[in-house]
């Protein structure tokens, strides 16, 4: 089983629709949750950052973290065309260490104008 | 203009070459990270450096190299030993030993096995 998982998609949503992106997670020693956008052919773009639960906003962006269900979501309210991309969950269990950043695959997230 | 550039674009190996990616920045940052992309896979980190002349292994270094010089650079050598290089290179760095905070990632390489 994979540390972390995340459903690749593609999943397809009108303009203006509310998007919901997902990762489960196995390790509970997990403390800090990142979102990265990916646009084809490109290095990712780090979205967003949290430490522990609750939820983060940041614009039409919205980082939530259930600890206790290992479930994390990054919520997109009034998707533009614009937001078309692979979108990359990552966690770590400590603040350094760069070696310890594990990976969700990436769910690809097509917005249609 | 600040930002990571990553040369070449695409790139080409022979079998048995030795092949280096570029990475350059000038983010004024002291830790770099190269990590390798496999479709339907996440991220994974090959090699990382703190600080210039220190580097550290990553999750999967064998058949890998990497020199840190200077501040700005950090390229990656992949050697005839790495048997499956086929895949999407992307550099990255951070201004601390927190890249969970702050990550930048360059625009990748694109590595082909003839």
């Amino acid at each position: 089983q994979k540390e972390v998982e995340q459903d690749p998609g593609p999943l397809s949503v009108p303009e203006g629709a509310i998007v919901s992106l997902n990762c489960t997670y196995s390790n509970s020693a997990f403390q800090y949750f990142m979102w990265y956008r990916q646009y084809s052919r490109k290095g990712p773009e780090l979205l967003m950052y949290t430490y522990s639960s609750g939820n983060k906003e940041d614009g039409r962006f919205t980082a939530q973290v259930d600890k206790s269900s290992k479930y994390i979501s990054l919520f997109i309210r009034d998707s533009q065309p614009s937001d078309s991309a692979t979108y990359l969950c990552a966690m770590s269990a400590r603040y350094s260490s760069a070696s310890k950043i594990i990976f969700g695959s990436g769910t690809r997230l097509s917005i249609r104008p | 203009d600040g930002g990571i550039t990553q040369s070449p674009k695409y790139l080409f190996r022979k079998e048995g070459q030795n092949v280096t990616l570029s990475c350059e920045q000038n983010l004024n940052h002291d830790a770099m990270y190269w990590y390798r992309q496999d479709p339907g896979q996440g991220l994974r980190l090959i090699y990382y450096s703190q600080i210039v002349n220190d580097f550290q292994k990553g999750d999967i270094a064998e058949g890998y190299s990497v020199s840190r010089e200077k501040k700005e650079s950090f390229p990656l050598t992949v050697t005839s030993a790495q048997k499956n290089p086929t895949a999407f290179y992307l550099c990255a760095s951070s201004p601390s030993q927190r890249p969970q905070e702050t990550q930048y990632f360059g625009p990748g390489t694109r590595l082909l096995v003839l």
